[in-house]
């Protein structure tokens, strides 16, 4: 069966330094993944979509890396912040054109 | 940015009652709709895709008599929870993909969600 597996151990670091969560797949042959972040009582919000094709995608202090032979996508916050204290989720298309999401990772960010 | 309206945000009901939940894409229109559910440090479940003048279709395991999900305009779709009971208790979800996007693969637009709490 498909799976997205991410790490559900919360994840906490200091201010300042790069946040690394990660992101495993099963059973997937994806074009795309995509990563949101969701806070508590909220609905996701859209960060990145990285294609098959692209090794790495930035978009200001977030990298997102897909390697599609390991089946493994790196999501990495730099310079962090308390705000950036958060649930990120992994999540790729489903046969139906909507989104399976993994567990999703909790990131603590302390001052 | 395109933007998703869900209502209520938070309901709470008697058991066997039911609950109306309302999906809008306000600045975008949206042929398909997605309804998720999500339990307390769980992942997103999505429950049922809803298409605008069709039926929708239901996940496995997904009671389609249970939650009725209508889509009769390209803005609005709506899932009704009927004969509520506490187990039904959970955070439902909706979101939409702009259909003037990039396809099947653009990213998702979300409601802010529903708590939905059954007594």
């Amino acid at each position: 069966s498909q799976k997205i597996e991410q790490n559900s151990e919360a994840l906490n670091i200091q201010e300042g330094k790069t946040a690394t969560l990660t992101c495993n797949y099963t059973n997937y042959s994806p074009a795309y993944l995509q990563w949101y972040r969701q806070d508590p009582g909220r609905g996701p919000v859209f960060l990145l979509l990285i294609r098959e094709n692209e090794k790495e995608k930035r978009k200001e202090r977030l990298k997102v890396t897909f390697d599609t032979t390991l089946k493994q996508s790196l999501f990495h916050i730099t310079a962090s912040q308390p705000a950036d204290s958060a649930t990120y989720l992994c999540a790729l298309t489903n046969s139906g054109y909507a989104l399976n999401f993994g567990k999703g990772t909790s990131l603590l960010v302390t001052p | 940015g395109a933007v998703v309206s869900q209502h209520p945000s938070r309901v709470i009901c008697k058991s066997g009652t039911s609950v109306k939940i309302e999906c809008r894409s306000l600045d975008f229109q949206a042929t398909t709709m997605f309804w998720y559910r999500q339990f307390p440090k769980q992942s997103l479940m999505l429950m049922a895709t809803s298409n605008e003048g069709s039926k929708a279709t239901y996940e496995q395991g997904v009671e389609k008599d249970k939650f009725l999900i209508n889509h009769a305009s390209l803005t609005l779709s709506t899932l009704t929870v009927t004969s509520a009971h506490p187990e039904d208790s959970s955070f439902y979800i909706c979101s939409a993909r702009d259909q003037a996007g990039a396809g099947s693969n653009s990213p998702l637009h979300f409601g802010n969600g529903t708590r939905l709490t059954v007594t």
